[in-house]
């Protein structure tokens, strides 16, 4: 079974920082990945999908890349909006595989 | 606008039954696949189900296969979650959301629904 691997579990940084997260794929999966952004209490938002593309009206500090087995997201200048949880999922033919989770607070 | 609303949630005993529904709006309901997913308190998403755009097909985690029934109707844009002989472990925010059949992704999700399950 694919796992997704997520690093670090929390991240604090001041605003206008870059940030990154990573996410591992225990095996290959080609583009195959999405980054959500959920708030608490609220549902998750999708971000990123195939890698690198960007959802319609998602801010572009967020850019995404990598393939087969290593991901990042990137938040170019951290705003204060951007305080939440981050996943990684792989997505493709049926199932769904969820990363555990980055808490981004700020500084 | 497109928008996914789930209801159905509650407080139930271990054993019991509970039949979640995810109305849909704002977009042609019987040309997506949908997808079950639920965060228990505190934790990460967890994938639970996903059926097809005609319902023909629905697979399920293993942790709620055998127990957890999908399906829609896509006559009332509605999709459908029955849990049977559910345990403690099955408490959580269960939401619904849409697969875009073109790539997959999951583009929209509901404001989801809490199921609790205690004795």
């Amino acid at each position: 079974d694919i796992q997704m691997t997520q690093s670090p579990s929390n991240l604090s940084a001041s605003v206008g920082d870059r940030v990154t997260i990573t996410c591992r794929a225990s095996q290959s999966i080609s583009w195959w990945l999405a980054w959500y952004q959920q708030k608490p209490g609220k549902a998750p938002k999708l971000l990123i999908y195939k890698a690198s593309s960007l959802e319609s009206g998602v801010p572009s500090r967020f850019s995404g890349s990598g393939s087969g087995t290593e991901f990042t997201l990137t938040i170019s200048s951290l705003q204060p909006d951007d305080v939440a949880t981050y996943y990684c999922q792989h997505y493709y033919s049926y199932f769904l595989i969820f990363g555990g989770g980055t808490k981004v607070e700020i500084k | 606008q497109v928008q996914l609303v789930e209801s159905g949630g509650g407080v139930v005993q271990p054993g019991m039954s509970l039949r979640l529904s995810c109305a849909a709006s704002g977009f042609i309901f019987s040309s997506y696949g949908m997808h079950w997913v639920r965060q228990a308190p505190g934790k990460g998403l967890e994938w639970v189900a996903v059926i097809w755009y005609d319902g023909d097909s629905q697979y399920y985690a293993d942790a709620v296969k055998g127990r957890f029934t999908i399906s829609r109707d896509n006559s009332k844009n509605t999709l459908y979650l029955q849990m049977n002989s559910l345990r403690a472990e099955d408490t959580a925010v269960y939401y619904c959301a849409r697969r875009d059949d073109y790539d997959s992704r999951v583009d929209i999700w509901g404001q989801g629904t809490m199921v609790s399950v205690s004795s």
